[in-house]
């Protein structure tokens, strides 16, 4: 069973850019949740997918948007980026069967804009 | 807009000490209830989650939560660390009704155990 996949590695942007990050869901999840994670602190959540359509938004900027693909993969794209998107980026996936349910975290995307 | 509350930011410990990281979550309805592990260089991964019952979870590597409900907590202990426990240990919470399961995580505590 092959786990959440995010690419690239890290990134380095100029501030206006913009960037598209990329996520590969777990097998057989329909799920994927973006977070994003500045240095020294918890995730905070993006935007949920959820069989292609946004499923859930947080206090993120509309310059923040996704996709989601048939397959379930995902990507993340950030317009006219600013220093402060600087962080890391997390991709996690689930299988969202009505319930309650976990999500698997990849190993995220670091986003750096000078 | 619920909220989650490490208190510890930073916790020492030596070998074979008992460890507890207190998580206090602000949200009055049904919960559900994480604490993931980053361990240096890794992803973050699931220890245990509290989704409905027994409010006494048992999760991987020898750690256990217990879900207090009239609290507002979910506090993380181990009996007895290992150096192999150092790592950053974040407390999340899923509002049952939120639209999206979005999962609100607290600010993490870095571990460090001292062999």
């Amino acid at each position: 069973e092959t786990g959440v996949t995010q690419s690239p590695t890290h990134l380095i942007k100029t501030r206006g850019q913009q960037v598209t990050l990329r996520c590969s869901s777990q097998s057989g999840h329909n799920t994927v949740s973006w977070y994003q994670q500045a240095l020294g602190q918890g995730p905070q959540f993006i935007f949920q997918y959820y069989r292609e359509e946004e499923n859930g938004r947080g206090n993120f900027p509309p310059r923040f948007s996704g996709l989601q693909f048939p397959n379930y993969s995902s990507e993340l794209n950030v317009n006219a980026l600013e220093l402060d998107d600087s962080a890391l980026y997390l991709c996690a996936s689930a299988l969202n069967g009505g319930g309650a349910y976990e999500q698997y975290f990849g190993p995220g995307t670091r986003l750096t804009v000078t | 807009a619920q909220s989650v509350s490490q208190h510890n930011h930073h916790v020492i410990l030596s070998e074979a000490a008992s460890l507890e990281l207190g998580c206090n979550y602000s949200y009055g309805g049904t919960v559900n209830l994480f604490w993931y592990v980053q361990y240096p260089g890794q992803h973050l991964q699931l220890l245990l989650k509290y989704f409905s019952g027994d409010p006494l979870v048992k999760g991987i590597k020898g750690f256990e939560a217990e879900f207090i409900k009239s609290k507002f907590s979910f506090n993380l202990r181990k009996p007895s660390v290992q150096w192999s426990d150092t790592a950053e240990y974040f407390c999340a919470v899923n509002a049952r009704r939120n639209a999206g399961n979005m999962l609100t995580f607290g600010g993490g505590t870095r571990l460090m155990v001292k062999p």
